[in-house]
């Protein structure tokens, strides 16, 4: 069984347009995470949802926006696409806390064109 | 900023070798990880030490911590192929939000059979 699971795997699309990035996890975790990691690699986190409630937004362009309906789902949308947000999205999760472990999904290979 | 920096940034070895990396940062931390990221795929926890250990193993890992060096390292006995993989480490750092992991731009293990 997938423990953090996100869809699309991959997405090719034209810059303007808008998408959505879904992750489930089935851990009973409280507390979700986007990162992101770019051509070279580094992989630097976006947001952090603890139950529902957004506690890190890291400076990423408003048109970036998350959304949690429930503490096992943590949506990406991405409006107005560019070039420059071709990237692999990373869904993850832990439970609440500081030092637990946090369990990464396959990624989302976005590519902008 | 970035907080981990490893190095080498690539290690190629035979299998049956020991691989070495390591890892420097910048700030205090509550704790350092190791990730493990294959080609394509997500990224996979391996190993968590604390601020206040100095060694911890976890079968033919061995990884170590000096908090006075702000430094860390990674040791995998004997190799094998499958441990052909990109590995990360990403700080916790003290005070910082939950979850908001610092990663290094990782070192490329390639393992030859």
């Amino acid at each position: 069984d997938t423990a953090v699971s996100q869809t699309p795997k991959y997405l090719v699309t034209q810059m303007g347009n808008d998408k959505s990035i879904k992750c489930e996890q089935n851990l009973g975790h409280d507390t979700m995470y986007w990162y992101k990691q770019d051509s070279k690699k580094f992989l630097k986190i976006m947001f952090s949802y603890n139950n529902k409630e957004l506690i890190i937004n890291e400076t990423v362009p408003n048109r970036f926006s998350p959304k949690s309906p429930d503490k096992a789902h943590l949506n990406l949308h991405i409006n107005s696409l560019e070039l420059g947000d071709s990237a692999v999205y990373f869904c993850a999760s832990s439970r609440q806390g500081a030092g637990n472990t946090i369990y990464f999904g396959e990624g989302s290979w976005l590519t902008v064109v | 900023s970035q907080q981990g920096e490893e190095d080498p940034q690539a290690l190629s070895i035979q299998e049956g070798e020991n691989a070495t990396m390591n890892c420097s940062y910048k700030t205090s931390i509550n704790n350092l990880q190791w990730y493990r990221q294959n080609s394509g795929r997500g990224l996979v926890h391996l190993i968590l030490i604390r601020s206040n250990e100095r060694e911890k193993h976890s079968g033919r890992l061995r990884v170590t911590l000096d908090t006075s060096k702000k430094s860390s390292s990674l040791l995998i006995t004997a190799s094998r192929a499958a441990d052909t993989a990109s590995y990360f480490c990403a700080t916790d750092e003290y005070g910082g939000s939950q979850g908001n992991l610092i990663f290094g731009k990782g070192t490329k293990l390639s393992v030859k059979p």
